[in-house]
C-alpha cells in the first residue's frame, strides 16, 4: 500500500541553523500539507500546497518557513534560522483531492539545541 | 475563531469496557470530520464523516456525526489493551485540518 515517507526521522540542529525536512507524498496525490506537534500539545497546521503554490498558511508559518516541491516527488519544508521553540514533530500529509482524507507520514522529530 | 473540542481529555478503563469519545466543533467552512488514532508517531486514519446520522463502522469502532448539533462521537466496544492511544478529532475546513487536543485512552488489563 502506498504511503507518505519522511526523512530524516530525527534531526538535531543548533539554534540559528537552517534545516530542510523532506517528504515524499503518495504519487498520485495533488494536495500537500505540513503540520507540527510540540511534545504534549495538539497538532498544528502549518501550510497547504497545491498546484505548485501555497494555498493556505497559519500564523506559525512566518518568513522563517518555506516550502518547495523541487521535482515531481519531493515536498520540502525549510526553516531558515531555527529557534528553540521550533523543536517539535513535523508531519507531512497528502491527499488525492479535497474529498479524500489526508494521509500522514511518520514524522520528523526536530530538536533545536 | 474555528475550534475543535474533545472530551474527555483522558480516560482510563478496563479491558472489555465500552468507551465513547466526544468531539464538538465550531468552524466556518465544514467539509468533513475525521477521527485519527495516534500511538507513538503519526496519526493513523480511522473515519471520515461528511453526512449527519450515518454511522461508520470498522470492527469494534464506530462513529457518527451530528451536523445540526455540531458534534461527533467515537465508540469503541470490548476494548483491548491495543486500543490504548490518543484519539484525535479533526475538522477539514477547506485548506487545513483543525485539530482537537485529543483524548488519551488507557486500557488496563
Amino acid at each position: 500500500e502506498p504511503e507518505v515517507t519522511q526523512t530524516p526521522s530525527h534531526q538535531v540542529t543548533q539554534m540559528g541553523q537552517e534545516v530542510i525536512l523532506r517528504c515524499v507524498p503518495i504519487s498520485n496525490h495533488l494536495y500537500f500539507y505540513w503540520y507540527r506537534q510540540i511534545l504534549g500539545q495538539k497538532v498544528e497546521f502549518l501550510v497547504s500546497f497545491y498546484n505548485n503554490e501555497i494555498s493556505e498558511k497559519s500564523e506559525i508559518f512566518d518568513d522563517q518557513f518555506s516550502v518547495e516541491r523541487p521535482d515531481g516527488s519531493n515536498f520540502t519544508l525549510k526553516i531558515r534560522s531555527t529557534k528553540l521553540e521550533d523543536s517539535a514533530m513535523y508531519f507531512c500529509a497528502s491527499r488525492r483531492d479535497v474529498t479524500d482524507t489526508q494521509y500522514f507520514g511518520p514524522g520528523t522529530r526536530l530538536t533545536v539545541l | 475563531e474555528d475550534k475543535v473540542v474533545q472530551s474527555p481529555l483522558s480516560l482510563v478503563v478496563h479491558e472489555g469496557d465500552t468507551v465513547t469519545l466526544n468531539c464538538s466543533y465550531e468552524v466556518t467552512n465544514f467539509r468533513s470530520l475525521l477521527w485519527y488514532k495516534q500511538e507513538k508517531k503519526a496519526p493513523t486514519f480511522l473515519f471520515m464523516l461528511t453526512s449527519s446520522g450515518i454511522e461508520k463502522k470498522s470492527g469494534r469502532l464506530s462513529s457518527i456525526l451530528d451536523k445540526k448539533e455540531l458534534f461527533s462521537i467515537l465508540n469503541i466496544t470490548a476494548t483491548q489493551t491495543g486500543d490504548s492511544a490518543v484519539y484525535l478529532c479533526a475538522v477539514d475546513s477547506n485548506y487545513q485540518l483543525i485539530w482537537g487536543a485529543g483524548t488519551k485512552l488507557i486500557i488496563k488489563p
